[in-house]
């Protein structure tokens, strides 16, 4: 069964350093989505990415956040200058079509970020 | 206003018995999708069951199945049998409308299974 994967599982970063968060989305998906879960805490929507454009964001999406689709398969969250309040869990997530409320986004396994 | 709610912070649930997860919803939109994920401590996100809100009958996915209470605003998520293995968190979670693309997630149910 596809499955959405991400690298790396685990990362550990000075604060001020850059991230670089990978997904790879099912192949055949179309919308591609960041969400991140402070420990303890409820999942947050960060970004989604139709086309090779954000298509919405919320406000935890500022600019030290950025996105790209660099080739086909690729889907990377940077995140240009690490701050302690972004030690979280990122998921990606992929979905079919975003035509309607209906199409299930199914989420990668995360990458647990920790800055110090 | 919270768009979900998951007024069970913590449930435990002897095994094999069938328990239910509450989750209430809020929003003015006609058209939108209702989801349940399960988080294990490994901490993925899985989903396993989808109600859209114009549909007429329950979802069903093998042992889950989800109770859509629409007038209530209520997609109470039921687990049949459980089994150890169900021991993890879950969300209830929602996205309103064709306009909007993203997920909104309650705050979790943490359910433990007893043997």
């Amino acid at each position: 069964e596809p499955e959405v994967t991400q690298t790396p599982s685990h990362q550990v970063t000075q604060m001020g350093q850059e991230v670089i968060l990978r997904c790879v989305p099912i192949s055949n998906h179309l919308y591609f989505y960041w969400y991140r879960q402070i420990l303890g805490q409820k999942v947050e929507f960060l970004v989604s990415f139709y086309n090779n454009e954000i298509s919405e964001k919320s406000e935890i999406f500022d600019d030290q956040f950025s996105v790209e689709r660099p080739d086909g398969s690729n889907f990377t969250l940077k995140i240009r200058s690490t701050k302690l309040e972004d030690s979280a869990m990122y998921f990606c997530a992929s979905s079919g079509r975003d035509r309607g409320p209906e199409e299930t986004q199914y989420f990668g396994p995360g990458t647990r970020l920790l800055v110090l | 206003a919270q768009k979900i709610t998951q007024t069970q912070p913590g449930m435990f649930v002897q095994e094999k018995e069938a328990v239910t997860l509450d989750c209430t919803y809020d929003t003015s939109d006609q058209s939108y999708g209702l989801f349940w994920y399960k988080q294990p401590s490994s901490g993925e996100m899985i989903f396993l069951i989808y109600q859209g809100s114009y549909d007429e009958q329950n979802a069903t996915e093998g042992r889950y199945s989800l109770n859509f209470q629409k007038a209530r605003k209520s997609a109470n998520l039921v687990i049949s049998a459980s089994q150890l293995g169900d021991s993890a968190m879950y969300f209830c979670a929602m996205r309103e409308s064709y306009s909007a693309s993203k997920i909104i997630f309650g705050s979790g149910t943490r359910l433990s299974i007893r043997p």
